[in-house]
């Protein structure tokens, strides 16, 4: 099993709609939990950080299930903008502290 | 504000040959991460630089070395290159003692012909 799982997709969505994004993780020890955006043939781009308790920005909702080691990103009233490739990021933390990264799942919102 | 900078933006090798990537790290942090992210997957940890010293590394080879300077500035190398080290080398710095967010550079497409 991959450290971190996200289902590549794509996702193509019309303009308006809600769309949401999965990842597991397989180690329980893991204690930090981002969403990063990359835009093609670009750098990743730190979109939110997710809590345990669940947090909002606007349109974007990250939640985390420490219970079924999954974390999830929810985009609302999707823009065309939002087109890109959505990459889930675990920290293990401790001595071997570092980002394990998934493949990334991609979207496409149509006009 | 400088963000993290990275040169060249672009390189082309051919096998066997040997190359240097550069990074400065974002005003105040002293931590540098070196990724490999080949098309269509995901970055791939390299290794990460903290005082001058290696700390960590992923599943790569020893052709692959770095270096950090006292000013926090880092270098990636990589020896006797192989086709498959196509890819753009993203770097990406942090504050040790802080959060674990990590801010990327504009990355490096290194192309082996």
């Amino acid at each position: 099993r991959k450290e971190v799982e996200q289902d590549p997709g794509p996702f193509n969505v019309p303009e308006g709609a809600t769309v949401a994004f999965n990842c597991t993780y397989s180690n329980s020890a893991s204690q930090s939990f981002f969403w990063y955006r990359q835009d093609c043939r670009k750098e990743p781009k730190l979109l939110m950080s997710v809590y345990s308790s669940g947090n909002e920005d606007g349109r974007f909702t990250a939640q985390l299930n420490r219970a079924s080691q999954y974390i999830s990103l929810l985009i609302r009233d999707s823009k065309l903008s939002d087109s890109a490739t959505y990459l889930c990021v675990v920290n293990y933390a401790g001595n071997n502290r570092k980002l394990i990264w998934g493949l990334g799942t991609s979207l496409a919102v149509n006009p | 504000d400088a963000g993290v900078t990275q040169s060249p933006t672009h390189l082309i090798k051919t096998r066997g040959q040997q190359v240097t990537l550069r990074c400065s790290p974002k005003s105040g942090h002293d931590t540098v991460s070196w990724y490999q992210q080949a098309l269509g997957q995901g970055p791939q940890f390299i290794f990460q630089y903290y005082e001058e010293e290696e700390r960590q590394r992923g599943n790569f080879p020893d052709r692959f070395s770095g270096h950090q300077f006292p000013n926090y500035s880092s270098e990636l190398n990589v020896n006797a290159l192989l086709l498959g080290d196509s890819a753009l080398y993203l770097c990406a710095s942090s504050l040790l003692a802080g959060s674990d967010t990590q801010y990327f550079g504009p990355g490096t497409r290194l192309t082996v012909l």
